[in-house]
């Protein structure tokens, strides 16, 4: 039963790479999203997915795009990592019933330092 | 409770007591409200959720209180234990909208033995 799987867990970068954090779910959820979190700081929305081929910008999506082409897979893409994304990433994922949706389930986080 | 600054709002109690974390929502088209819990190292988990036709909802050990008059929320946890302390965080989903939830900043609770 592995719910939301998010690779890698820890990953370190230097200023200006790319890279691309992976998220999966197996629970056939609709909804996906990635949340960052900083130090003292809540969980703040970069990009978001309603369904396979949906996506829409959250709070703060400067510097990260995503895309949904399965059901299963919402990857969040840097394409040129900057020290301000020094951060924790968080994808999650809940189901829609009806006009309504379910709590969210979250992965265990991926730690990102770019140096 | 949320509060604006670089701080984590801090709640400390003794094992045994009751804890009451506080959340102000923002935004009155809200209907439908979820408490997380954050353990160090992982990422939130689900504690207990309430829709807007309720005023509250009980669990095991914890309740939710909602007052839609002045949108604020509330997570009651009674006889808090040493495995409670953790990151708390309220979120709101607003009706008519993504769905994809808003969190608050969170609270930090500390149950010292």
């Amino acid at each position: 039963n592995a719910g939301v799987t998010q690779t890698p867990k820890f990953q370190v970068l230097k200023t200006g790479q790319s890279m691309t954090l992976q998220c999966a779910q197996d629970m056939n959820h609709e909804y996906m999203s990635w949340y960052r979190q900083d130090p003292g700081m809540g969980l703040r929305l970069i990009h978001y997915s309603v369904g396979a081929g949906i996506t829409d910008q959250g709070e703060v999506p400067n510097g990260y795009n995503v895309s949904r082409s399965t059901t299963e897979d919402f990857p969040l893409r840097l394409l040129s990592a900057a020290p301000s994304q020094t951060s924790v990433y968080f994808c999650a994922s809940s189901r829609r019933t009806g006009t309504r949706n379910t709590e969210a389930f979250f992965g265990q986080g991926t730690r990102l330092t770019v140096v | 409770g949320e509060s604006v600054g670089l701080h984590l709002p801090t709640l400390s109690v003794q094992e045994g007591d009751n804890s009451i974390i506080n959340c102000a929502y923002s935004n009155s088209a809200s209907d439908y409200f979820i408490w997380y819990k954050q353990e160090s190292g992982k990422g939130p988990q689900f504690i207990i959720d309430i829709r807007s036709n309720m005023d509250k909802r009980q669990g095991q050990r914890v309740t939710v209180l909602l007052n839609k008059t002045v949108k604020h929320l509330s997570l009651q946890i009674a006889a808090t234990q040493p495995g409670d302390s953790a990151v708390y965080f309220c979120a709101e989903n607003m009706r008519g909208g993504s769905y994809i939830p808003t969190f608050g900043r969170g609270t930090s609770l500390i149950v010292h033995p």
